[in-house]
């Protein structure tokens, strides 16, 4: 069974740009969360998808959005990108929305904003 | 509100020697406990797991923890540590809130491992 996906894995952009990330989650998964990793910040939540529909977020701005599809699959934009953005941003998937399943990480994308 | 504290953010072994990576949590329903290992330029890689039962879970790689109530503590141990096991650790907590599930991550700890 494949495992959780992340396109792209690196990405530079620009302060004022916007970015799309992307997760496809493993094949009958119906949760996916979003995480920003930073050294200094360590693992942040910023929101948790399930069967289309958001049902929680993390303290993050309204610039950090996010979306999943009918498959899944699961997008997050950031907009008017900060320097502070720059981090790995990981997506997570687990089966349903049981507290005793373990999430499954995918590698992780990259963004660096100069 | 649920957290989950690791305590030092570093810590240096010998290759050989006990590994000790300490997990608190503060729940008033205690709640499932995960270790996961974060090797350089990857993601998250479960370890190990506690939801019910048994209270000593092993996990990969000999890794196991112990679930102790009375301590609220989830601490990850190996008996030998290998030049391998050099990477980032994180300790979660999840539980169920509102009707879905709450996860929420210790800040990490970094294991160096010296030959």
């Amino acid at each position: 069974k494949a495992g959780v996906t992340q396109t792209p894995r690196y990405l530079i952009k620009t302060r004022g740009q916007q970015v799309t990330l992307s997760c496809s989650p493993i094949s009958g998964h119906r949760s996916v969360s979003w995480y920003q990793q930073t050294p200094g910040q360590g693992l942040q939540f910023l929101f948790e998808y399930f069967s289309e529909t958001q049902r929680n977020k993390g303290n993050f701005p309204g610039r950090f959005s996010g979306r999943q599809f009918s498959n899944s699959r699961s997008e997050m934009n950031v907009s008017t990108l900060e320097l502070g953005d720059s981090a790995l941003y990981l997506c997570a998937s687990s089966w349903r929305d049981s507290s005793y399943n373990e999430q499954f990480f995918g590698p992780g994308t990259r963004l660096t904003v100069l | 509100a649920q957290s989950v504290t690791q305590l030092g953010s570093h810590v240096s072994v010998s290759e050989g020697a006990l590994v000790l990576l300490r997990c608190n949590y503060s729940s008033s329903v205690p709640p499932y406990l995960f270790w996961y290992v974060q090797y350089p330029n990857q993601g998250l890689q479960l370890l190990l797991k506690y939801t019910t039962g048994a209270t000593l879970v092993k996990g990969i790689n000999g890794f196991e923890a112990e679930f102790k109530k009375s301590e609220t503590s989830f601490h990850l141990t190996k008996p030998s540590a290998h030049m391998s096991d050099a990477a980032e650790y994180f300790c979660a907590a999840s539980r169920s809130s509102g009707g879905y599930q709450k996860v929420t991550f210790g800040t990490g700890t970094k294991l160096q491992v010296i030959p």
